[in-house]
């Protein structure tokens, strides 16, 4: 079975850019939450959805975006990007949003804003 | 958010039991205690969970205190693989999302 895929691996932008993130959650999967993994800082919560909708989001600012499609892949947009936007970008997906259902996660996109 | 509170770091012996600590003082009853861990250059992988009783499974094990407020991981043989940094997070019933703390991050000694 197929894990949690993130596209692009790595991408590097300049400031003040837009960028697109891509998930696919493991098949069968409705749920998918995105995380940001900036260095220094831990993993921090930045979006939830399920059944294409926003369930929840985290502490972070409208230009942080997202959406889920009918088959259950997400992105993550990124606008106005700024050097501290630079971090490791984690999607994870879960069978539903059941909070004793474990989260699988990708292995992430490693996104530098220069 | 309820919060947790993890050592930095630990270090065992290869071959040996690892007791990794969490406190959870805040914890409501309905909170779900996760258990991941992230090796270098990963995402997290599920390790283990719990709500009130302690549970096994094949890689871990953990032990829930009876008040609820704190609990333990359980390697029971730590190998060279097990290094990573391990997360103890409280799950609420609702909003499914993760609040991950700093973690502990464990070196295991050849």
């Amino acid at each position: 079975e197929a894990g949690v895929t993130q596209s692009p691996t790595h991408l590097i932008k300049t400031r003040g850019q837009q960028v697109t993130l891509r998930c696919s959650p493991i098949s069968g999967h409705t749920s998918v939450y995105w995380y940001q993994q900036a260095l220094g800082l831990g993993l921090q919560f930045l979006l939830w959805y399920d059944e294409g909708e926003e369930r929840n989001r985290g502490n972070f600012p409208p230009r942080f975006s997202g959406r889920q499609f009918p088959n259950y892949s997400s992105e993550l947009n990124v606008n106005a990007l700024e050097l501290e936007d630079s971090a490791l970008y984690l999607c994870a997906s879960s069978l539903d949003d059941r909070s004793n259902y474990e989260q699988y996660f990708g292995p992430g996109t490693r996104l530098t804003v220069t | 958010d309820a919060k947790t509170t993890q050592p930095n770091s630990m270090e065992s012996n290869e071959e040996e039991p690892v007791h990794l600590p969490c406190n959870h003082s805040t914890i409501s009853g309905t909170d779900y205690i996760h258990w991941y861990r992230q090796l270098p250059s990963q995402g997290p992988e599920y390790v283990i969970h719990g709500l009130t009783s302690n549970v096994n499974n094949r890689m871990a094990s953990l032990a829930i205190a009876e008040d609820r407020k704190s609990s333990t991981l359980i390697l029971h043989r730590a190998t060279l693989r097990d290094a990573a940094v391990y997360y103890c997070i409280l799950r609420p019933r609702t909003g499914n999302q993760f609040y991950f703390g700093t973690g502990t991050s464990l070196t295991v000694i050849p």
